[in-house]
């Protein structure tokens, strides 16, 4: 899988949006980019993925570049409680895909997030 | 909630004994993986189980072992404990290899 860079850590006001990048640019064209967060020793919460075209859902917008080896989460209007670890995370795409990922994710450090009041 | 149940939440045992640790899948995932997560290693996977067989491993010490029963859920045995055993252990389900997975909320393991 290939690696991610992502900065340590970073802040954001309450209510206004948070935007953490991720590096991938050694992503090959069948890997798709997850993002997963961690609260606290709590379990990590998997987030959002897409392979190229942006993507969104009720917790968050993905946006991929072109060239695919960077991406952005975008938490549209960040909250005390998001204050989290993210991980940005590039794995082989899943079997459904075609590909034939085993599933396992590699954690790297990820980027602390303090959303302060 | 993710669905994914984890028992104990906390273990305090002794160096040299043997735990297990057990959990239980979402409804409906056949794959389970396990996660060791400790203050200087961060999240490492340890082992992935698909529908009964093993199916990946990481950096598992031959001390532990994994099984997944026909019921789908999973034991983590861990024996002649260490110290540095001490971390917090996390089982993550998907329905099939590959597609998102969901964390439980772990195991503290506390060796003294």
């Amino acid at each position: 899988d290939a690696k991610t860079t992502q900065p340590p850590s970073m802040d954001c006001a309450e209510g206004r949006a948070a935007n953490l990048p991720c590096n991938h640019s050694t992503i090959s064209g069948n890997e798709y980019v997850y993002w997963y967060r961690q609260i606290h020793s709590q379990g990590p919460q998997y987030i959002i993925h897409g392979l190229k075209n942006n993507e969104t859902n009720e917790m968050a917008s993905l946006i991929i570049t072109e060239d695919r080896k960077s991406s952005t989460l975008i938490l549209p209007h960040a909250t005390l409680r998001d204050t989290a670890v993210y991980y940005c995370i590039v794995r082989v795409a899943p079997r459904g895909a075609g590909g034939t990922s085993y599933g396992k994710l590699t954690f790297g450090q990820g980027t602390i997030l303090t959303v302060h009041p | 909630d993710s669905g994914v149940t984890q028992t104990p939440k906390h273990l305090i045992t002794a160096t040299g004994q043997r735990v297990t640790l057990r959990c239980s899948p979402r409804s409906g995932d056949l794959s389970v993986y396990w996660y060791q997560q400790s203050l200087d290693q961060g999240l490492q996977f340890l082992i992935q189980y698909y529908n009964g067989e093993e199916r990946a491993k990481g950096n598992i010490l031959e001390r532990f072992s994994a099984q997944q029963f026909p019921d789908l859920h999973s034991e983590l045995n861990l024996s002649s404990l260490e110290l540095g055993d001490s971390a917090l252990y996390f089982c993550a389900s998907s329905v099939e290899p590959g597609t998102e997975a969901f964390f439980g909320q772990g195991t503290r393991l506390t060796v003294v």
